[in-house]
């Protein structure tokens, strides 16, 4: 029974070049949800997903961040013509249900971007 | 909007000893709160929560936190410290209503732990 995975693990990239992270929630879980870590910080909510529905999506930067929770594949997010601040560790958690009164949120081992 | 802080980055600890990792919150409303390990190169691995009921909670490795609302904390601990321990924590807070808002978790800084032989 696989965990949340996310791929890659690293990524670099060069100021103006778009970023892609995936993200496969796991098994049976419908729910996927995004995070940020800057350096120094703790973890900062993103976007929640389910299957083709974006529900919330108030902590993702105005511009240049979308995200995706297709019907088929994994969760993608997208960071179009990054600059060196957007570099981060991207997490990705997913769970079975909405609340979490009943579960928790598995996180994957997170996607390390440097933007150079 | 709810925040948690972890007010030291780094606890150091004698192996055997007892540990107490702290955290404290601000929510409106009750709160949902979490504790998760981070180990070198893996994801969050969840530990503990505090829902509802007993103030102290039992989890993952021998670990435990109390939930004090008049002080807002929720300090995380163990009788005996293992070597194997040594790692990342994280303290998170969610508030707990029902429907869209109770997903949203707000995580603290972190607070590495080492745990000397």
């Amino acid at each position: 029974n696989a965990g949340v995975m996310q791929n890659p693990r690293h990524l670099v990239r060069r100021r103006g070049q778009e970023a892609r992270l995936r993200c496969s929630p796991m098994k049976g879980h419908s729910h996927v949800y995004w995070y940020r870590q800057l350096p120094e910080e703790g973890l900062k909510f993103m976007v929640y997903l389910q299957k083709e529905n974006i529900i919330d999506e108030s902590g993702m930067p105005k511009e240049r961040f979308s995200a995706e929770f297709p019907k088929e594949g994994p969760s993608i997010l997208r960071i179009q013509q990054v600059v060196r601040g957007d570099s981060a560790a991207y997490f990705c958690a997913s769970s079975p249900v909405l609340t979490l009164e009943n579960t928790e949120a598995f996180f994957g081992q997170g996607t390390r971007l440097t933007v150079v | 909007a709810q925040s948690v802080a972890q007010p030291e980055d780094q606890v150091n600890v004698a192996e055997g000893n007892p540990l107490t990792v702290k955290c404290t919150y601000s929510v409106s409303g009750n709160p949902y709160l979490f504790w998760y390990v981070q180990y070198p190169n893996r994801g969050l691995q969840f530990l503990l929560k505090y829902i509802t009921g007993d103030n102290l909670v039992k989890g993952s490795y021998g670990f435990e936190a109390e939930f004090n609302k008049s002080q807002t904390s929720f300090h995380l601990k163990k009788p005996s410290a293992l070597v194997s321990d040594s790692a990342l924590y994280f303290c998170a807070v969610s508030p707990a209503y029902s429907g869209a808002g109770s997903y949203q978790l707000t995580f603290g800084k972190g607070t590495k732990l080492s745990v000397i032989p």
